[in-house]
């Protein structure tokens, strides 16, 4: 069973626009992070957040983490055509077994 | 390439024959993971390895699914009796304790 739930399940924005995805989970974690996943390929790790912070930055992107709501959200500031993927979110639990959500999938459009 | 690689990429395969992927991490990792995901999901965790140890088995690996890691290297995924069911990415990834997980690009089977 998959532990994280993605919101929105698609997203589509013009080239320049922001684009914010949403994370709720259901157990408490260690940590949660964020993967890319460009189609029919691997993913990629983006970004890894604690259960003691509350936001994170990394170039264009910023993570936000609210233990009380069990939920998180990814924000992609000026987006470009390469930022088409899906992302995921995967919550860390027991410190080997991410669970990941069904992920959101974003278009970029020029 | 130093990342995580896989081999073979595709594997098509008849009903009720016996596959095998093999999965190389990065060589100073100690963690070894299979994921399987399909169409439209995210990756389901399969099973990890702590060096040459398997460690957790999700019951999603039925008595089908066997998993090594000989030596602590390299990790083969064998499929026994594969049915359509088990079309599927197959997903590996290897970390140190405590990190971040560095996926491989996928073995896609397709089961006819």
């Amino acid at each position: 069973s998959q532990q994280g739930e993605e919101d929105p399940q698609a997203l589509s924005i013009q080239e320049g626009e922001n684009a914010t995805m949403n994370c709720s989970y259901k157990t408490s974690i260690n940590n949660l992070q964020w993967y890319r996943q460009n189609s029919g390929r691997g993913l990629v790790h983006l970004i890894l957040i604690r259960s003691n912070e509350r936001e994170k930055h990394s170039g264009r992107l910023r993570v936000t983490l609210d233990t009380s709501k069990k939920s998180s959200s990814l924000l992609i500031t000026a987006s470009r055509a390469a930022d088409t993927a899906s992302y995921f979110c995967a919550t860390d639990a027991n410190d080997y077994k991410l669970s990941f959500g069904a992920g959101t999938t974003v278009t970029v459009r020029a | 390439d130093t990342g995580v690689s896989q081999d073979p990429r595709h594997k098509i395969t008849k009903r009720g024959q016996n596959v095998t992927f093999r999965c190389d991490p990065i060589s100073e990792h100690n963690r070894l993971y299979w994921y399987r995901q399909t169409l439209g999901q995210g990756p389901e965790f399969l099973t990890y390895f702590q060096n040459e140890a398997q460690l957790e088995k999700s019951r999603l690996l039925s008595d089908r699914f066997s998993a090594e890691r000989p030596k602590g290297s390299f990790s083969t995924l064998e499929i026994q009796r594969t049915e359509q069911g088990d079309s599927a990415m197959y997903l590996c990834a290897s970390s140190l304790e405590g990190g971040w997980r560095f996926f491989g690009p996928g073995t896609r089977l397709t089961v006819l």
